[in-house]
């Protein structure tokens, strides 16, 4: 069974850089040709779509967070991870990472970590 | 990027009844089309994915349909377990986008 954990701050200042760890157990992140996600939700509202990563490392941002995202993937350690800078209120949010699968015709999110809040604030 | 608009935002229902949730995309997306459930403080769980498979494990009362730009999920005896938010999701192109969700509420 897989499982996908994120980890990192839950607060970060404004102008700062947040900085998340999604850890993959029960399979590995080399395996099959899944694209591995980063997604937010502000509290009370809807899903963002941020970005996504293989396991060869090509990426895919959202181009209204591009300019502020790197996501990366550490194959080695089981995991990949997000980087977005200048904070502000406005990256208030749960933070999910997820896998992509593709099958049946369309590409869908199987697997989602808990999600971690990450509060931007002084 | 494709917008996703789903109606009605919310909805009360009772036990037993039949509940219908529509999606629109801004644009043709075939049937790139997922639907998710999330209850409060979890994560979204996949339902239906290319617009009208279901899931391994989901309940067959849960269907999806649709093609195009419309889509449809149909819950056809609304149970307790139910009562959560659901979201439609393009897997089309990039920016993936989700609609603004659906809240389906005890009457």
């Amino acid at each position: 069974q897989v499982q996908l954990q994120e980890s990192g701050p839950g607060l970060v200042k404004p102008s700062q850089t947040l900085s998340l760890t999604c850890t993959v157990s029960g399979g590995s992140i080399s395996s099959g040709t899944y694209y591995w996600s980063w997604i937010r939700q502000p509290a009370g509202k809807g899903l963002e779509w941020i970005g996504r990563i293989s396991n060869s490392g090509s990426t895919n941002y959202n181009p209204s967070l591009k300019s502020r995202i790197t996501i990366s993937v550490d194959t080695s350690k089981n995991q990949f991870s997000l980087k977005l800078s200048s904070v502000t209120a406005a990256d208030t949010a749960v933070y999910y990472c997820a896998r992509r699968l593709c099958g049946g015709g369309s590409c869908y999110y199987d697997y989602w970590g808990q999600g971690t809040l990450v509060t931007v604030s002084s | 990027d494709i917008q996703m608009t789903q109606s009605p935002s919310s909805l009360s229902a009772s036990v037993g009844d039949r509940v219908t949730i529509t999606c629109r995309a801004s644009q043709s997306i075939n049937n790139y089309l997922n639907w998710y459930q999330q209850k409060p403080g979890k994560a979204p769980k996949i339902l239906i994915y290319a617009a009208s498979s279901l899931q391994s494990g989901v309940p067959s009362r849960f269907s999806g349909s649709g093609s195009g730009t419309d889509f449809t999920l149909t819950i056809s005896s609304l149970q307790p377990e139910d009562f959560a938010t659901y979201y439609c999701q393009q897997s089309y192109t990039t920016p993936l986008t989700f609609g603004g969700g659906t809240k389906v509420e005890i009457k």
